[in-house]
């Protein structure tokens, strides 16, 4: 079983729509998680960490879910300049450098 | 310059050649990460460094892949002999230095996609 599972999607949305997805981790002693955002051809860039309690950053929205073991993202008011890969990450207590990512959800905004 | 630098950015290699991947980090950042990412797939860890000591190379998929970073800057990820299934975009991203269980923020390159023939 990978240490990081994602719904691969494609999630087509339209513009101004809600889009909401969910990972998984394996590994119950993860201590930190991060969405990172991949566009085509370009290298991930950190979206938003994401803190026990949630967290929010303009339209974006991050929940944390230590006792089933996922993390979610919510898109509000979708651009089409969120259309990416969206990579799910988290690390390990054990390993706490090691980075392991998820093989990303795709999303796409239309016009 | 400002980002995490790596170079080449496309390498076409014919099967059984050596090639070298090379990584600027950014200046003062302590970690240093190699990752692969294959076609519509993740970034897969490979090999981190502390400064100049490899503290982890449980990623590297053969011994045929090396990765050193002698003066705690500047890191070469080698790979012998390469096979068509070394195809793959190699990322490498630097970090400030990572806190016990909390990472920092990991800048990454934009890597070299590399082609075997």
């Amino acid at each position: 079983r990978k240490e990081v599972e994602q719904d691969p999607g494609p999630f087509n949305v339209p513009e101004g729509a809600t889009v909401a997805f969910n990972c998984t981790y394996s590994n119950s002693a993860s201590q930190s998680f991060f969405w990172y955002r991949q566009d085509c051809r370009k290298e991930p860039k950190l979206l938003m960490s994401v803190y026990s309690s949630g967290n929010e950053d303009g339209r974006f929205t991050a929940q944390l879910n230590r006792a089933s073991q996922y993390i979610s993202l919510l898109i509000r008011d979708s651009k089409l300049s969120d259309s990416a890969t969206y990579l799910c990450v988290v690390n390990s207590q054990t390993n706490d450098y090691k980075l392991s990512f998820g093989a990303g959800t795709t999303v796409t905004v239309r016009a | 310059g400002a980002g995490v630098s790596q170079s080449p950015r496309y390498k076409v290699a014919k099967r059984g050649q050596d090639v070298a991947l090379r990584c600027d980090p950014i200046s003062g950042h302590v970690s240093l990460f190699w990752y692969q990412q294959a076609l519509g797939q993740g970034p897969e860890f490979l090999t981190y460094f502390q400064n100049e000591a490899q503290l982890d190379k449980s990623g590297l998929p053969s011994d045929r892949f090396f990765a050193e970073r002698p003066e705690g800057s500047v890191s070469t990820l080698k790979i012998q002999r390469t096979q068509q299934e070394d195809s793959a975009v190699y990322l490498c991203a630097s970090s400030l230095y990572t806190k016990g269980g909390v990472n920092t923020e990991a800048f990454f390159g934009q890597g070299t996609r590399l082609t075997v023939v």
